[in-house]
This record gives C-alpha cells, structure tokens and sequence, in this order.
C-alpha cells in the first residue's frame, strides 16, 4: 500500500532550527511536496522536490533522498507566525498527491 | 498568479437540503481540479478528481450521487452536498493544477459546511 509517515508534532523555539522528517512508500514517484497550513486555512505551497538534494528557498529548504524514501523540510530562524501544519504529500505514478496526516508544528518565544 | 478561489466561505443549511460549492481558477486554465475534505485535525482527504469535460474520477468510499461535480469549464468546477446531514459538516477545499510545469497543486481557501 501508499504510506506518508510524519511526525505529528513538533515544539520549537523562536529563533531557532526544526527539521520535520517525511519517510514514503508509494506505487511511484512523481515528485515530493511540503505545504504550510494554518488552522481553519487551506494548504499553501511551500516546495517541491524531484531530484536528490537539498532546495533552499529564503528560511525553508527541502531535501530529498529517492533511494531511501525520506525528505525532510528545514525552517530556519522560526518566527511565531511559522506555527502551522506541515503536510508533505508524494506524486504516485498517476501523477496523483498522496498525503501525510500532517505535523503540527508549536513555536513557543 | 495562479490563484483559486471558492464560494462560498462558509454556509450553514439544515438537514436534507442541497449546498454547492464554487471553485475557480482566476488567472489560469486548469485542466484538472481536486476536490478534498478535511475533517478537525486530520490530513486532506481526496474525494475525486475532476477533469474538464468528463465525468469526475471519485475516490473509494465517496458516493457520487451524494456529492456531484461538474466541471464545465477549464476555470470552473462545482460540488454539490445533495441531501446534506449533520456529518456532512466538514471543511472541503478544492485545488486546481496548472496544465502545466510540476503538476502542482494550488489551492483554494476553502469552505467550511456546518449542517444542522
């Protein structure tokens, strides 16, 4: 079967470093999306990863790692307004988004 | 770009009527568009996927004469709860992709359904 392991949450601090880990098995792939969404709001995208590597984009990266099925999403300097799901979601083979339950991400000052 | 939106935002409708729910594309086609609800703190649950001028595509377990889609046009997509009941209540969102680029999906705000 498809399966998106991530943790469900997460407690950081303001200013500081989290690193929320994503593990997949899919019939597929396709491509690995992170989105950011706030309580009560829909889902906005933060990134997408195909290739091998690390993205960097402002205060978030991305990695990805094919062969082991792992990425994981890197916010840097956390603000409070960084409080949020983060949802990472895979591509299958049929182009369609398999998604993760999501990890709640909690920045405390 | 690449904006989506929905209306309504939020409705409220008593038990056995019917509610639909709009979802544009504003600045771009989408040949594709997504339909998903979402239940308090559970992940996006794909209900079907809506092609334009087909029939929709629906996922295992969503009755699909309980919840019609209409995709009439390559900015337009409808859903509408027919007969809704009280665990209907949810929050649906629809998404739209671009025909094309990395097959992302951009989502609209959502609505939120409460039926009483």
């Amino acid at each position: 079967g498809q399966n998106i392991d991530q943790p469900t949450e997460m407690t950081a601090t303001e200013g500081a470093i989290v690193q929320i880990n994503c593990t997949y098995q899919t019939s597929g792939f396709n491509g690995l999306f992170w989105y950011q969404q706030h309580a009560g709001e829909a889902p906005t995208f933060l990134s997408y990863n195909v290739l091998d590597g690390l993205e960097e984009k402002g205060r978030f990266s991305s990695f990805l790692s094919r062969s082991k099925g792992y990425s994981y999403l890197l916010l840097k300097e956390l603000q409070m307004k960084d409080s949020a799901s983060y949802l990472c979601a895979v591509m299958d083979s049929n182009y369609q988004l398999i998604w993760g339950a999501g990890t709640k991400l909690i920045i405390k000052p | 770009g690449a904006v989506v939106s929905q209306h309504p935002s939020r409705v409220i409708c008593k038990s056995g009527t019917s509610v639909k729910i709009e979802c544009r594309s504003l600045d771009f086609q989408a040949t594709t568009m997504f339909w998903y609800r979402q239940f308090p703190k559970q992940s996006l649950m794909l209900m079907a996927t809506s092609n334009e001028g087909s029939k929709a595509t629906y996922e295992q377990g969503v009755e699909k004469d309980k919840f019609l889609i209409n995709h009439a046009s390559l900015t337009l997509s409808t859903l509408t709860v027919t007969s809704a009941h009280p665990e209907d209540s949810s929050f649906y969102i629809c998404s739209a992709r671009l025909a094309e680029g990395t097959y992302e999906q951009y989502f609209g705000p959502g609505t939120r359904l409460t039926v009483t």
